[in-house]
């Protein structure tokens, strides 16, 4: 089945910086890559995601990069907020077939003012 | 429109009690699934309900747990004879499953603590 593996685990930045985020996954037949936050006590948010079928999406101060070849795909933050705070989870599936999601680790991500 | 909801969003139970845990997807759409996320971790998949299909169990950690999905809407995650490894926060998700959007709305959880 599915593996995806999510570093860093935890990530410290100064407000403003850029906060990168990277997962790896092991099924090729993968094409679905969602990434989601989720505030402390609160449910996880799909916050951007992407198909296999485009190598680059970006939503204002979020894009996500996928790289088919190699099996990963990454999640960029520019000119962070300290409301950017929270954890960022990635995940994989084959889309299209409603299977279920296999999610990273999770990424602890705290923006200090 | 209202979003996935789940009760009760707090459970404490003793080790040995039986809990059942419900969810409401959102309306219209075809596909459920329940998620286990353990304190600090990330999310496990339980099993997940498409339409009329049987159910993907393949994520159940023990013959202790079941869900059922009644008349293709409510969903209720049943946990016999609980261990306090059972403590964690249920979510559950739906996802209307259109080509081009695969997206799954997650409900608040319930957060279930076993004694």
């Amino acid at each position: 089945g599915e593996n995806v593996e999510q570093h860093p685990s935890t990530l410290s930045v100064q407000e403003g910086d850029s906060a990168v985020i990277k997962c790896t996954y092991s099924d090729s037949a993968s094409n679905y890559f969602p990434w989601y936050k989720q505030e402390l006590g609160k449910r996880p948010q799909l916050i951007i995601d992407i198909r296999s079928n485009v190598g680059e999406k970006k939503d204002q101060r979020i894009a996500v990069t996928l790289n088919k070849t190699a099996k990963h795909f990454s999640l960029h933050i520019t000119e962070t907020q300290p409301e950017d705070s929270a954890v960022y989870f990635c995940a994989a599936t084959v889309g299209y077939a409603g299977n279920m999601l296999t999610f990273g680790g999770g990424t602890r991500l705290m923006v200090k003012p | 429109g209202a979003g996935v909801s789940q009760s009760p969003s707090n459970k404490v139970t003793e080790k040995g009690k039986d809990v059942e845990l419900r969810c409401d997807p959102i309306s219209g759409h075809t596909a459920l699934y329940w998620y286990r996320q353990s304190l600090g971790q990330g999310l496990e998949f339980l099993i997940y309900f498409q339409g009329n299909s049987a159910p993907d169990k393949s994520g159940l950690p023990s013959d202790r747990f079941s869900a059922e999905r009644t008349g293709g809407s409510v969903s209720t995650l049943t946990i016999q004879r609980t261990q306090q490894e059972d403590s964690a926060v249920y979510l559950c998700a739906s996802t209307k499953l259109l080509q081009q959007s695969d997206t799954q709305y997650f409900g608040p959880g319930t957060r279930l603590t076993v004694l």
